[in-house]
């Protein structure tokens, strides 16, 4: 069993398009993480919530919104597509302060 | 302000020789540290972590790490690099109660040379 998974893996899709990424993770912990990693692979931290309320939020556009339906699912809906989204966005999962378990990712192109 | 510094951008190791990756963090709390590799075209994979105690913490795949306060580093060693090291090595700081919010350093990419 795959404690953290994403779908899909590969998105491909143009400009001004709308589109979502699932999450779901199968540890039971009570946080989980949206980071998008960019071209030089430097990851940073979007959003995150702990047992459904949102406790973080980076700069990030309000084009992006995260929504978690229950403690084991965190979804990321992305408006209005740009060439700057393209990226590996990552889900994160674990039991705050301590460490993370991450998803395979989902490597969205933008054209 | 709170960052991680991976001063090696691109290691090359021959196969079998000792690796040391150098991670130094700044924070203004107690952190929690991190070692992550991430293999080509996959998530992230936590090596080790250190939260308190022994400043000499083993993990996976033979790899260690030691925690030192007075030069604020984590640095990440293996005595005996093998051929699927190869891969991106990223350190992370954290620890707020609150969030468990992580900061990555750039990642260190390691070449093994046969």
């Amino acid at each position: 069993d795959t404690a953290v998974s994403q779908t899909p893996k590969y998105l491909v899709t143009q400009m001004g398009n709308d589109k979502s990424i699932k999450c779901e993770q199968n540890l039971g912990h009570d946080t989980m993480y949206w980071y998008k990693q960019d071209s030089k692979k430097f990851l940073k931290i979007m959003f995150s919530y702990n047992n459904k309320e949102l406790i973080i939020n980076e700069t990030v556009p309000n084009r992006f919104s995260p929504k978690s339906p229950d403690k084991a699912h965190l979804n990321l809906h992305i408006n209005s597509l740009e060439l700057g989204d393209s990226a590996v966005y990552f889900c994160a999962c674990g039991q705050i302060p301590y460490e993370q378990y991450f998803g395979p990712g989902t490597r969205l192109t933008v054209t | 302000a709170q960052s991680v510094t991976q001063p090696d951008i691109h290691i090359t190791v021959s196969e079998g020789a000792s690796l040391e990756l150098r991670c130094n963090y700044s924070y203004g709390a107690t952190p929690y540290l991190f070692w992550y590799v991430q293999s080509p075209g996959q998530g992230l994979q936590l090596l080790l972590k250190y939260f308190s105690g022994d400043t000499l913490v083993q993990g996976i795949k033979g790899f260690e790490a030691e925690f030192k306060r007075s030069q604020s580093s984590f640095n990440l060693r293996k005595p005996s690099v093998h051929w699927s090291d190869a891969a991106e090595y990223f350190c992370a700081v954290g620890g707020s109660s609150n969030t468990g919010k992580l900061i990555f350093g750039q990642g260190t990419t390691l070449q093994v040379k046969p």
